[in-house]
């Protein structure tokens, strides 16, 4: 199975500041095929079903504020958000869909200071 | 609006059944894979199994292969999975969503204990 790693577990953060949480796969998620990363980005907040923010490494999902803005390739990648606001505090997860079975990371708490 | 509606959670013993359902509208529904992601209680995300949009491809976790079963009725919009043979350790929210490999749409959840 492919082994995703987040760090940092927790982050605490004032608002208007900027957070990068990483990602890392234990083998490459990139897809020689078709040429892409197969990695996506879920947000969580308290009480809710998660939310798709990112998929294929870096695509925004409908809807969802440029702030949040994926990057990285093959094993190691980052979600940042910029400026945060109080509506991003959520749990947030990386996911593997390069093989099954599907993975997730351990998640991201984000916290206000 | 996608919709994903899940039922069929609560408490059971240790050893029983329970099957779980998830009602789908908004979209075509037999046009899209659909899977099941659960979340034991203050832990992380974990999917549980996966079928294609006829039904005839499935995929299960090793923990729940041979146990679970996960299967759909295009005519009726619906997914379900079946659990057989619960454990303790099967407490946790259940989430229907619509499987791309990532998972797009997510219900609510519904919750399933395991205790006695």
């Amino acid at each position: 199975d492919i082994v995703m790693t987040q760090s940092p577990s927790s982050l605490a953060v004032s608002a208007g500041e900027t957070v990068t949480i990483n990602c890392k796969s234990s083998q490459s998620l990139f897809g020689s095929v078709r040429q892409k990363n197969y990695l996506a980005w879920y947000q969580q907040k308290p009480g809710q079903s998660p939310k798709l923010l990112i998929y294929l490494a870096s695509t925004r999902e409908s809807g969802v504020p440029d702030r949040f803005i994926g990057s990285g390739s093959g094993t190691d990648f980052t979600l940042t958000i910029s400026s945060v606001q109080a509506e991003d505090l959520a749990n947030y997860y990386c996911q593997q869909y390069y093989d099954t079975p599907r993975t997730f990371g351990g998640g991201t708490k984000l916290e206000l200071k | 609006e996608v919709q994903l509606v899940e039922s069929g959670g609560g408490l059971v013993q240790p050893g029983r059944s329970l099957k779980l359902s998830c009602a789908a509208s908004g979209f075509t529904f037999s046009n899209y894979g659909m899977a099941w992601v659960c979340q034991a209680p203050t832990k992380g995300l974990e999917w549980v199994a996966s079928i294609s949009t006829g039904g005839g491809n499935t995929y299960y976790r090793d923990s729940v292969k041979g146990r679970f079963t996960i299967s759909r009725d295009n005519a009726k919009n619906t997914l379900y999975l079946q659990m057989d043979s619960l454990r303790s350790e099967d407490t946790a929210t259940y989430y229907c969503a619509r499987h791309w490999g990532y998972f797009d749409f997510w219900g609510p959840g519904t919750m399933v204990t395991v205790s006695s």
